[in-house]
This record gives structure tokens, C-alpha cells and sequence, in this order.
């Protein structure tokens, strides 16, 4: 079965503070990716990563920045955090090509204030 | 860009019942998925289905894709389907999964 973990279910910061949202798979897939959803706007990829130190821009990427140093472990980094930033932050992995499913982690909740 | 469509965006039905979910796209794809996001927020994969028909359950699923366009079909309906079900797809031409907009399935007891 594929796992995917992510840091925190829940997390609430102020308003500047750097985040660091953690995410990990165990299933040595090449490629990973990170979403966030809101009501009404469904989800909308932010970042993806198809290799280690390999990273691509999604939909909407500002503010936002990434790191994938190992293949197991692909990072979502808000270097300011501000109130529109609080969202579902969801990460997802998959096997490397443009075929195959994505599996999901279960989300991380994060409340800026 | 491709356009990906559900209906219904809303289900209510009683413990029991069968329903079938619908999604539309715009144009060809290599692949689709259906999700079940449950309350808590986690996205469950139910099927990887390009094309064809799979079972796992109470829970089946069909794509056409020379029509395109798949269906989700759950029988028997228990309080613990209710939740939002996804359609999401990609193309050829990138690895992003574009989403439906859902469908918010009660299932009341």
C-alpha cells in the first residue's frame, strides 16, 4: 500500500512566520506534488516535483517555495505567511511518467492569524 | 484547457439507495481518477479508470473514453459514503490532474 504522511493535521501560525509543511511517501515515486483547496475553488496544484532537486511551478505558485533534497520527502515552505495562505494544504505522490494514479497524504489544515 | 464536469454537484439520499455520479471531459485523456474526500479532509483514491470497468465492492466504475465521459456507481448506499466525490484527469501533454468540481453526496440514515 502507498503511504503518504504529511507533518501536522492541524496548524496554526501568525502572520510573517516562515512554515514548513512536510511531506513523505514510501513508495520510492519519482514524482510529487503539492495542492492546496479552498471552498469554491476546488484544488489548484502549486508546485510539483518529478525528481530530487527537479521542481516545476503549478497553477499558483506565489508565495509559495519548495525542496525535494531526497526522493521520499518533497517540503512546502511559506517564507511569510499571511492570512490568504490559510487553507487544505494537500500533498500527493506518484510513479514518474504522465500515466499512472496519485495518492494522497491526508492533508494539512493551516489557520493563519 | 480541458473541461471537467460532474453531476450531480449535490446527493441526497436515504441508507440504501443506489446512485450513479457522472463526469464529463472535454477532451482526450490518459488518465482518470475518482476520489472520495471524506469529512476529515483525506482524499481516498477509488479508481484509476482511463478507460473500461473496474469493481471494488459496492463501488464500480465505468469510462468511456470515445465519449467521454465516466460514471461511478454506488449501491447500497451506508451513512459512511457520504463525503464529496472527485473526477480528476490528465492529458498528454502535462502531469498536472485537472479536477471536477465535485459531487457532495449526504447519505442520510
Amino acid at each position: 500500500d502507498v503511504k503518504v504522511t504529511q507533518s501536522s493535521r492541524y496548524l496554526v501560525k501568525r502572520t510573517g512566520e516562515k512554515v514548513f509543511l512536510e511531506c513523505v511517501q514510501d513508495m520510492d515515486h519519482e514524482n510529487m506534488f503539492w495542492y492546496r483547496q479552498d471552498p469554491g475553488l476546488g484544488l489548484r496544484l502549486i508546485y510539483f516535483s518529478y525528481d530530487v532537486k527537479m521542481k516545476e511551478k503549478g497553477d499558483i505558485p506565489e508565495g509559495y517555495s519548495v525542496s525535494r533534497e531526497k526522493k521520499e520527502r518533497f517540503s512546502l515552505i511559506l517564507e511569510s505567511a499571511s492570512t490568504n495562505q490559510t487553507s487544505m494544504y494537500l500533498c500527493a505522490s506518484k510513479i514518474g511518467g504522465r500515466s499512472y494514479e496519485q495518492y494522497f497524504g491526508p492533508g494539512t489544515r493551516l489557520t493563519v492569524t | 484547457g480541458i473541461q471537467v464536469e460532474q453531476s450531480p454537484p449535490d446527493l441526497i439520499l436515504q441508507e440504501g439507495a443506489n446512485s450513479t455520479l457522472r463526469c464529463n471531459f472535454s477532451d482526450s485523456v490518459n488518465n482518470l481518477q475518482w476520489f472520495h474526500q471524506n469529512p476529515w479532509g483525506q482524499l481516498i483514491n477509488l479508481f484509476y479508470i482511463p478507460s473500461g470497468t473496474k469493481q471494488n465492492g459496492r463501488l464500480s466504475a465505468t469510462t468511456v473514453a470515445t465519449e467521454r465521459y465516466s460514471l461511478l456507481y454506488i449501491s447500497s448506499s451506508q451513512t459512511t459514503d457520504s463525503g464529496v466525490y472527485f473526477c480528476a484527469v490528465t492529458m498528454d501533454s502535462n502531469y498536472q490532474l485537472i479536477w471536477g468540481a465535485g459531487t457532495k453526496l449526504i447519505i442520510k440514515p
